[in-house]
């Protein structure tokens, strides 16, 4: 069975730019989530979705954030425009959610420099 | 709101050794799940365990158990025979209804 596909792996930008994340999830899970990373801290939900709807999303910044989820498969989280403090690793997780599988799948991760 | 604490930033422990990670949280949910994560340096973070809460009996994944502590609001690690593979960063994690939450983490060091 495959695992949770991220894309790319690295990526350095200037501040103010704009980036694009890549998740795939493992088939058939339902849920999806996108954390935020910061060195030396636990992962920090961004948002997650149930197929292709927003379950929470509380503690996305919407101002720069943005992610999508169409036809409830893969999912892409944008960032426009980058400040500095966007430098993390943000990861991806998927998760069956039903059947008594509710644990999390992770993928390897994007680190994002910002200079 | 739900909240995971994990109170040991940093542990070490000898080869072979056996060692304690602690995990304390709150819910008011009654049905809810714990995991402890590992993330090994610059690599990806993989489930070590999980416990359902209606579940009394203590979950156990070969060198790995848990104790779990419900009225106590405590779910602890255990690693027995420590090996060099087994330093990472340790993460508790709750889901309860639909929210998962992770905890701060604990630098596991094993020595030689």
């Amino acid at each position: 069975e495959a695992g949770v596909a991220q894309s790319p792996r690295y990526k350095i930008i200037e501040k103010r730019q704009s980036v694009a994340f890549w998740c795939n999830p493992i088939s058939g899970h339902a849920t999806l989530y996108w954390y935020q990373q910061i060195l030396g801290q636990g992962p920090k939900l961004l948002i997650q979705f149930q197929n292709n709807g927003v379950v929470d999303d509380s503690q996305l910044p919407k101002d720069r954030f943005s992610a999508e989820r169409l036809k409830g498969v893969d999912s892409t989280l944008k960032i426009q425009p980058a400040k500095l403090e966007d430098s993390a690793v943000y990861l991806c997780a998927s998760s069956l959610a039903s059947q008594g599988e509710y644990e999390q799948y992770f993928g390897p991760g994007t680190r994002l420099t910002v200079t | 709101a739900q909240t995971v604490t994990q109170s040991q930033p940093e542990m070490s422990v000898q080869e072979a050794e056996t060692v304690t990670l602690s995990c304390t949280y709150d819910t008011s949910e009654s049905d809810y799940y714990l995991f402890w994560y590992k993330q090994p340096p610059s690599r990806q973070m993989i489930l070590v365990i999980r416990q359902e809460a209606y579940k009394q009996q203590n979950a156990t994944e070969n060198r790995f158990s848990v104790n779990f502590q419900k009225a106590a609001k405590s779910f602890s690690l255990k690693i027995s025979d420590s090996q060099l593979g087994d330093a990472a960063m340790y993460f508790c994690a709750l889901l309860g209804g639909q929210n998962f939450v992770f905890g701060p983490g604990t630098r596991l060091s094993v020595l030689p």
